[in-house]
């Protein structure tokens, strides 16, 4: 089964603070995503990344950075988190049209 | 899905009754569209998928049905049960050379009634 891991569940974090949401896939998938989802807008795409060392801009980038110095690992940044950017962040990742999402990570910055 | 306002919109089906979810999209250059079913405290779940050249695709007890001229998806769910309950979610799928870029929509909400 493929599997795809996000490191935390739940974080809290102060505003201003660097944040670093971690993402490890097992399935030697190419391609790579973050969304945010918030309720009553969907899922919105922040980055993807279809190979190591590549990363393209989704709907919503700003505010946002990523890392992907791994085929397995997906980084997400948050350079100075806000309160806006509270939200469930989802990882994805895919070798073809089907997507597989860990469970999400619920932050939260106060 | 293209809903409109913060409000997901809801659907209540009987058990036992079919369910239709509909969706309503705007790139028509999307290569594939896709349902996902996302339940509570869970990351979003493949369903089902349809090529942009297709009219209809039948799964387990679930049918996509895609009109091109109208852009409109559908996903009936045949003989709902209480697992059912969940939001789905449409998205379109474009395919570029080595990436795949899914664009979702906001959700509706099924809710099945013992």
């Amino acid at each position: 089964d493929v599997k795809v891991t996000q490191s935390s569940r739940y974080l809290v974090k102060r505003t201003g603070e660097k944040v670093f949401l971690e993402c490890v896939q097992d399935m030697d998938h190419e391609n790579m995503f973050w969304y945010r989802q918030d309720p009553g807008l969907g899922l919105r795409l922040i980055y993807f990344s279809y190979d190591v060392k590549m990363k393209e801009k989704g709907d919503i980038p700003e505010g946002y950075s990523v890392s992907r110095e791994k085929k397995e690992r997906f980084s997400l940044i948050l350079e100075s988190a806000s309160t806006n950017q509270t939200s469930m962040y989802l990882c994805a990742s895919s070798l073809t049209a089907e997507a597989f999402f860990g469970q999400g990570t619920r932050l939260t910055v106060v | 899905g293209e809903s409109v306002g913060l409000h997901l919109p809801t659907l209540s089906v009987q058990e036992g009754d079919n369910s239709i979810i509909n969706c309503a999209y705007s790139n028509s250059a999307s290569d594939y569209f896709i349902w996902y079913k996302q339940e509570s405290g869970k990351g979003p779940q493949f369903i089902i998928d349809i090529r942009s050249n297709m009219d209809k695709r039948q799964g387990q007890r679930v049918t996509v049905l895609l009109n091109k001229t109208v852009k409109h998806l559908s996903l009936q769910i045949a003989a709902t049960q209480p697992g059912d309950s969940a939001v789905y979610f449409c998205a379109g799928l474009l395919a570029g050379a080595g990436s795949y870029q899914l664009t979702f929509g906001k959700g509706t909400k099924l809710s099945v009634i013992p």
